[in-house]
């Protein structure tokens, strides 16, 4: 079935790098995307990467595709305390059009 | 400003009681759906509506109810609440069920005592 793996919490320095990890189990994934909920508010598409393709870079954000090993990372550069939220990988497929399926989301705690 | 909101952000209520909540949105998206966020933060779809016809229904209770007046709006009707159904609601429109990605409201918080 689908399903979708992130791990739960990330701990970083302010200016260092941080690297979010997903996996996920369904190989007809079409696109793949990285959505931003900060505390009490909703979410916020911070970018997606369609399938075909194997990274994309928007800024300080860095998305890496592996689709054989079925893996998405999110790279964030330089990171900012403002950066601190909780960021969901999400799956969707042509099949399905619309549905997305969501990771459980991690945690980014980035300290001064 | 072009979004999704929703209405209202903050809904408490009694077990057993019916209540509404309302989506809009001004993006000229034609696919509007409704996800469900729980304690955990685990997020999950429930409903999508494409040009104001259900076209995903993700095994809720059929005490939920979507409606789509016209293809910017999307409500949802919940009735005999249970103690269960707390949690965020989220809107979210697209263009289209293929051309992702979908744009999220807000949320309601839905708290039933």
């Amino acid at each position: 079935g689908e399903d979708v793996e992130q791990s739960l919490f990330l701990s970083v320095r302010e200016g260092d790098s941080s690297v979010i990890n997903c996996t996920y189990t369904d190989s007809s994934s079409t696109y793949l995307y990285w959505y931003k909920q900060e505390p009490g508010a909703g979410l916020q598409l911070l970018t997606y990467i369609f399938s075909n393709m194997d990274m994309k870079q928007d800024q300080r954000l860095t998305v890496l595709l592996n689709k054989k090993d079925k893996h998405l990372s999110l790279r964030i550069a330089d990171t900012q305390t403002g950066d601190s939220a909780i960021y969901f990988c999400a799956e969707s497929t042509f099949r399905e059009g619309g549905k997305l399926i969501f990771g459980q989301g991690t945690e980014l705690s980035v300290k001064p | 400003d072009t979004a999704v909101s929703q209405t209202p952000k903050y809904l408490v209520t009694q077990m057993g009681n019916d209540k509404s909540i309302k989506c809009e949105q001004n993006l000229g998206h034609d696919t509007m759906y409704w996800y469900k966020q729980d304690s955990k933060k685990f997020l999950k779809i429930m409903f999508s509506y494409n040009n104001k016809e259900l076209i995903i229904n993700e095994t809720v209770p059929n005490r939920f109810s979507p409606k789509s007046p016209d293809k910017a709006h999307l409500n949802l009707h919940i009735n005999s609440l249970e103690l269960g159904d707390s949690a965020v609601y989220f809107c979210a429109s697209s263009q289209g069920t293929a051309e992702l990605p979908l744009h999220f409201g807000n949320g309601t918080r839905l708290t039933v005592t």
